[in-house]
């Protein structure tokens, strides 16, 4: 099965802008493979923040923007909080035969 | 609002069989794609099988292929999965999620060892 790879830490300023990005070993990401992008806190289950690209749910922060960039997924956080100092990972859909997250990113507000 | 509660975690030896339950409540469960994901202990989240809607389409990690079975009981809005040959490395928090993972269960705990 595809590996999808991502950032594994990334360190941002408190007000900063900061964008993870989400590749497949199988070529570029397109809005085919549906990205999603989910964000996790120690102890707690992962929260869904974009689906399809670009779609936020009604809990998802204004700043938290998905999108496709250079071939790869993208989450783009414009002025970070110190609560969004969390895990963050990427699921990829492979049609007809799965899906895979990449493996984290840790995201530091500091 | 809905809501997915697991059970059926615990403690089996290798080689041992569990069965995972997820059920739902406040949602139109027949109306979901499923998803079970699981997370080893300090490790990321791994994806481990979906469901369509009316359980015709499964697809599976390589991983769990040929051991792992996932099920869906639209009449009682409930997820199985069926864990069989477990080994070690199946050691994890297995979480259910659904509609297009706006839902997301607490999770349970499956640990293999002797």
């Amino acid at each position: 099965q595809a590996v999808v790879t991502q950032e594994p830490s990334v360190t941002v300023s408190p007000g900063g802008t900061v964008t993870l990005t989400c590749g497949s070993s199988t070529g570029a990401v397109t809005s085919s493979h549906s990205p999603y992008w989910l964000q996790q806190k120690p102890g707690q289950a992962p929260r869904t923040l974009t689906y399809d690209t670009s779609n936020r749910y009604s809990w998802t922060p204004a700043r938290f923007s998905g999108s496709l960039l250079g071939g790869k997924a993208a989450l783009t956080l414009s002025g970070a909080q110190p609560e969004d100092e969390a895990d963050y990972y990427c699921y990829v859909t492979y049609s007809g035969v799965g899906a895979v997250f990449g493996g984290g990113t840790k995201l530091t507000v500091l | 609002e809905g809501q997915l509660v697991e059970s059926g975690g615990g403690l089996v030896q290798p080689g041992g069989s569990l069965r995972l339950s997820c059920a739902a409540s406040g949602v139109t469960f027949s109306g979901l794609w499923m998803t079970w994901v699981r997370q080893a202990p300090g490790k990321g989240l791994e994806w481990v099988a979906n469901i369509n809607q009316d359980g015709s389409a499964k697809y599976y990690v390589d991983s769990v292929k040929g051991r792992f079975t996932i099920s869906r009981d639209n009449a009682k809005n409930s997820l199985f999965l069926r864990l069989n040959s477990l080994r070690a490395e199946d050691t994890a928090v297995y979480y259910c999620s659904g509609g297009q993972f706006s839902l997301w269960g607490q999770g349970t705990l499956v640990t293999v060892s002797s």
